[in-house]
């Protein structure tokens, strides 16, 4: 069974630009969850998007929007890029409504770099 | 508001020495406690899980016990491996309309050495 897969692996922007990431998830997971991972903030949840309908959104500015297809892929978007925006962009797809007795599985990111 | 605190690292030990890493949260209820572990370049694995107060989650000589009287959910594991360097992350799904969104604590990085 194939993972939680993230494209790009690696992305280099300049400050103002704006970039779209994409996560497709474990098949017959309609869950998906977008972090930030940063040395100084950590890991912070940014929206988790279930059966296309956002249920949860952190502490972000309207900058950072999201969406999910109708085959559960989903796709993040930051816009007017800021120095501060560099980080790992981590993935989650979860298999039931609630994660609160089950595994959230993660993609291995995309490591964004805003020069 | 909900949140986790746990015991800021690194954490270095000798191989086969006993592991301790701190965590406690603040949540109303009975919020879901995991564990998840990142190993260097990759994304996160789950470690192990409670979902209610006094169970024990364990896996891979790892142990954590959900304890809902100390608000806490820590760590633990007889013998460490050279493998086991990593971070670790504390994270909860609140009770109440958490779905899947996970909170998680800053996380610890554990060397071990041989």
């Amino acid at each position: 069974k194939a993972g939680v897969t993230q494209t790009p692996r690696y992305l280099i922007k300049t400050r103002g630009q704006q970039v779209t990431l994409s996560c497709s998830p474990i098949s017959g997971h309609r869950s998906v969850s977008w972090y930030q991972q940063t040395p100084g903030q950590g890991l912070q949840f940014l929206f988790e998007y279930f059966s296309e309908t956002q249920r949860n959104k952190g502490n972000f500015p309207g900058r950072f929007s999201g969406r999910q297809f109708s085959n559960s892929r989903s796709e993040m978007n930051v816009s007017t890029l800021e120095l501060g925006d560099s980080a790992l962009y981590l993935c989650a797809s979860s298999p039931l409504w609630t994660g609160s007795n089950t595994e959230a599985f993660f993609g291995q990111g995309t490591r964004l770099t805003v020069v | 508001g909900n949140s986790v605190t746990q015991m800021e690292g690194p954490v270095t030990l000798s191989e086969e020495a006993f592991l301790t890493i701190n965590c406690t949260y603040t949540a109303t209820g009975y919020p879901s406690l995991f564990w998840y572990v990142q190993y260097p370049g990759e994304g996160l694995q789950l470690l192990l899980k409670a979902t209610k107060a006094d169970d024990k989650g364990s896996n891979k000589g790892f142990e954590a016990t959900y304890r809902k009287e100390t608000t806490s959910f820590h760590l633990e594991k007889g013998s460490v491996q050279v493998s086991d360097s990593a971070v670790y992350f504390c994270a909860l799904i609140p009770a109440s309309g958490g779905y899947n969104k996970l909170i998680f604590g800053a996380g610890t990085r554990l060397a071990v050495h041989p």
